[in-house]
């Protein structure tokens, strides 16, 4: 099993341009996470997905969409960037069937925003 | 709302020292207690985790309880190794209305141990 996977590791954007990463995972998990990783803040919540076809809001989802269309994937959208995106992003994912819910994280994605 | 308290650090200490990484929590009801450790250039991966009170959880020598009366989950390992460097989270999780347990992470303390 590769666990949860992100892609690309490394971005560099420029103000304004639009990208997506792409989170996948092969446990066949309901829930998940996209979380961002800034100095002195630790982890904070973008969005979440607790089923295929549903996602809502964590907390800190302004600038940021996402999509999970199928079951093993939850996709981050930045629509027009800004250098507050500067960060590096966690995805993640985690059962329904135990509790409490240890949660699987993928290698994260660094992402500049110049 | 929930929240995590820790010492962001660094923690510097020389190896087989004895490590605590001290870590408190505020919350609503009765949450379940991780610690998830962070190796360099990696994802966060679970390290151990408590789900009551006097609950004591251990991994790989690490070990922390969990105390409901004094709202902490301190991190302990008896003599730390070169290995042992990382950033190391507190969180808790508590169900949620959207239907997952939402879980709320301290700032991470950063361990760096020096042969």
């Amino acid at each position: 099993n590769a666990g949860v996977t992100q892609t690309p590791k490394f971005r560099v954007l420029k103000t304004g341009q639009s990208m997506t990463l792409l989170c996948a995972q092969d446990m066949n998990h309901e829930y998940m996470y996209w979380y961002r990783q800034d100095p002195g803040m630790g982890l904070r919540l973008i969005h979440y997905s607790v089923g295929e076809g549903t996602t809502a809001k964590g907390e800190v989802p302004d600038g940021y969409n996402v999509s999970r269309l199928k079951k093993q994937n939850f996709l981050l959208g930045l629509e027009s960037a800004a250098p507050s995106q500067t960060s590096v992003y966690f995805c993640a994912s985690s059962s329904q069937g135990t509790v409490p819910h240890e949660q699987y994280f993928g290698p994260g994605t660094r992402l500049t925003v110049t | 709302g929930d929240s995590v308290t820790q010492m962001e650090g660094p923690v510097t200490l020389s190896e087989e020292a004895f490590l605590t990484i001290n870590c408190t929590y505020t919350a609503t009801g009765y949450p379940s207690l991780f610690w998830y450790v962070q190796y360099p250039g990696e994802g966060l991966q679970l390290l151990l985790k408590a789900t009551k009170a006097d609950d004591k959880g251990s991994n790989k020598g690490f070990e922390a309880t969990y105390r409901k009366e004094t709202t902490s989950f301190h991190l302990e390992k008896g003599s730390v190794q070169v290995s042992d460097s990382a950033v190391y989270f507190c969180a808790l999780s508590e169900g949620h209305s959207g239907g997952y347990q939402k879980v709320t992470f301290g700032i991470g303390t950063k361990l760096q141990v020096i042969p």
